[in-house]
C-alpha cells in the first residue's frame, strides 16, 4: 500500500506562474518530508525538506507546506522558470528512517 | 565533493550473466542506499548500509547481492537475473542511517535484462 502519493501525474504552467506540486501521506508517525527534482538520465536532486515541527520552509523560490493534521504537504516554485520542468517526488520517513517516495509529478514549464 | 558517482551509466545482460553495479561518494557519508525504480513508479528500497554493515534488507532475491567494501564505496551484485529485473538501479547516501538529513542519489544504472 503506498504511505505517500502525489495524486497528479502532471502539471503544466506558464513561465513567472506559481507551480504548486501536492503530496499527501497516509503514516501519521512521519515527521520528515523531502522534495526531490529529476531530469531524466539523472538521479533524483535534494531540493527541499522540512521537518513537522515546521509548517513552512522557504529556500529562494521553492517553499514547503506541511499540513499535518490534514496529512498533506505541498510544494511552491514562484516565479517558475522552464528550466524547473522536471519531475518531482516528495519522500517521507519518521525522523529520517526509510524514506517513502511518491509516484511523481511530471512539471512543464511553458516559456 | 557533493557527488554520488554510479557505474555504468547502461547495462545489458543475459539471464546466465554475473555482473556488478558500483557505487562511490566521497563526502564522508556512513550510510549508502540502494533502490530499484520501475517507469512510473517510486524509488523502491533495497539495501541499506551503516558504517559499511548491512543494516535493512527489504526481502530482496538473493540474485541480488550488495557489497560494501570501504567507506565510499557501494557494490551491488548481479546473478542470474529475471527480465522483470530490469529497471533503473539508484544509488544513494546520507551523512547517517538515522537522524534529519537528506539522501543525495546518484544518476542511476539502466539495466536491462534479456
Amino acid at each position: 500500500d503506498q504511505q505517500v502519493k502525489q495524486n497528479s501525474p502532471s502539471l503544466s504552467v506558464q513561465e513567472g506562474r506559481i507551480s504548486i506540486l501536492n503530496c499527501d501521506y497516509t503514516n501519521s508517525m512521519f515527521d520528515y518530508f523531502l522534495w526531490y527534482k529529476k531530469y531524466p538520465a539523472e538521479g533524483p536532486t535534494f531540493l527541499i525538506s522540512i521537518s513537522s515541527i515546521k509548517d513552512k520552509n522557504e529556500d529562494g523560490r521553492f517553499t514547503v507546506f506541511l499540513n499535518k493534521s490534514a496529512k498533506h504537504l505541498s510544494l511552491h516554485i514562484v516565479p517558475s522558470q522552464p528550466g524547473d520542468s522536471a519531475v518531482y517526488f516528495c519522500a517521507a520517513s519518521v525522523a529520517g528512517n526509510q524514506f517513502y517516495f511518491g509516484t511523481g509529478t511530471s512539471l512543464t514549464v511553458i516559456p | 565533493d557533493t557527488e554520488v558517482t554510479q557505474t555504468p551509466k547502461h547495462l545489458v545482460m543475459g539471464m546466465t550473466n554475473k555482473k556488478s553495479l558500483k557505487c562511490e561518494q566521497h563526502m564522508g557519508h556512513r550510510a549508502m542506499y540502494w533502490y530499484k525504480q520501475k517507469a512510473k513508479k517510486p524509488p523502491e528500497l533495497m539495501f541499506v548500509y551503516s558504517y559499511e554493515k548491512l543494516s535493512i534488507n527489504e526481502s530482496v532475491p538473493s540474485r541480488f547481492s550488495p557489497e560494501c567494501p570501504n567507506s565510499s564505496l557501494l557494490n551491488l551484485h548481479l546473478h542470474a537475473l529475471q527480465p522483470e529485473d530490469s529497471a533503473l538501479y539508484l544509488c544513494a547516501s546520507s551523512q547517517v542511517e538515522t537522524g534529519y538529513n537528506e539522501q543525495f542519489f546518484g544518476p542511476g544504472t539502466r539495466l536491462t535484462v534479456l
